[in-house]
């Protein structure tokens, strides 16, 4: 167990729909990445947040955002949903400046759009 | 952050040790090599990680070779709860933002 915990476990949602996902960083750690996994492959960076800024993004369209709270926990936000972003969406947190240290991941949120 | 290659497949006895490889021919100077594994649908865990020396924890040993342009993750008495995707990645410590660039990792399976 890492200490980073996810909600919800599952969700579905229809295309069109907004989402929210929810992550709470392992204790001590102030910054917190988001990733989104496909079906047989391996996950892919979506952004990073630290201080409650967004610092890092991989190539992923505006419509995917973010926030980080003073707690440092995080919401990821994804509008008009489309049937691509049927995924497990993990949620990583680390201690330390953004671009040092181990990342330590969740056990993520399974999303499926209908 | 250098690109990894790793097969696609392996397997392995229970008990016996599992050696997994991977080849960063073009890691640079400050980029360390990290190994995650992911047991289905789960998140990844994290394993071990090291820059030039060899690296041992209670999970697993990781042996770097001396031009540090391959690695192997030793999993020194595997057991069924073994059997995972692991994931060998290179990452600069000053990387740009924390990403994890993940490629298509190592199916592991652990026969009985």
């Amino acid at each position: 167990e890492t200490g980073v915990t996810q909600s919800p476990t599952h969700l579905i949602k229809t295309r069109g729909q907004q989402v929210t996902l929810r992550c709470s960083s392992q204790s001590g750690h102030n910054t917190v990445s988001w990733y989104q996994q496909a079906l047989g492959q391996g996950p892919q960076f979506i952004f990073q947040y630290y201080r409650e800024e967004e610092n890092g993004r991989g190539n992923f369209p505006p419509r995917f955002s973010g926030l980080q709270f003073p707690n440092y926990s995080s919401e990821l936000n994804v509008n008009a949903l489309e049937l691509d972003d049927s995924a497990l969406y993990l949620c990583a947190s680390k201690s330390g400046t953004p671009l040092e240290g181990t990342q330590y991941f969740g056990p993520g949120t399974r999303l499926t759009v209908l | 952050d250098a690109k990894t290659t790793q097969p696609t497949s392996m397997d392995c006895a229970e008990g016996r040790a599992a050696n997994l490889p991977c080849n960063h021919s073009t890691i640079s100077g400050n980029e360390y090599v990290y190994w995650y594994r992911q047991i289905h649908s789960q998140g990844p865990q994290y394993i071990i990680h090291g820059l030039k020396n060899n690296e041992t924890n209670e999970m697993a040993s990781l042996i770097i070779t001396e031009d540090r342009k391959s690695s192997t993750l030793i999993l020194p008495h595997a057991t069924l709860r073994d059997t995972a995707v692991y994931y060998c990645i290179v990452r600069g410590l000053y990387s740009s933002a924390s990403k994890i660039i993940f490629g298509s990792g190592t199916r592991l399976s652990i026969r009985p």
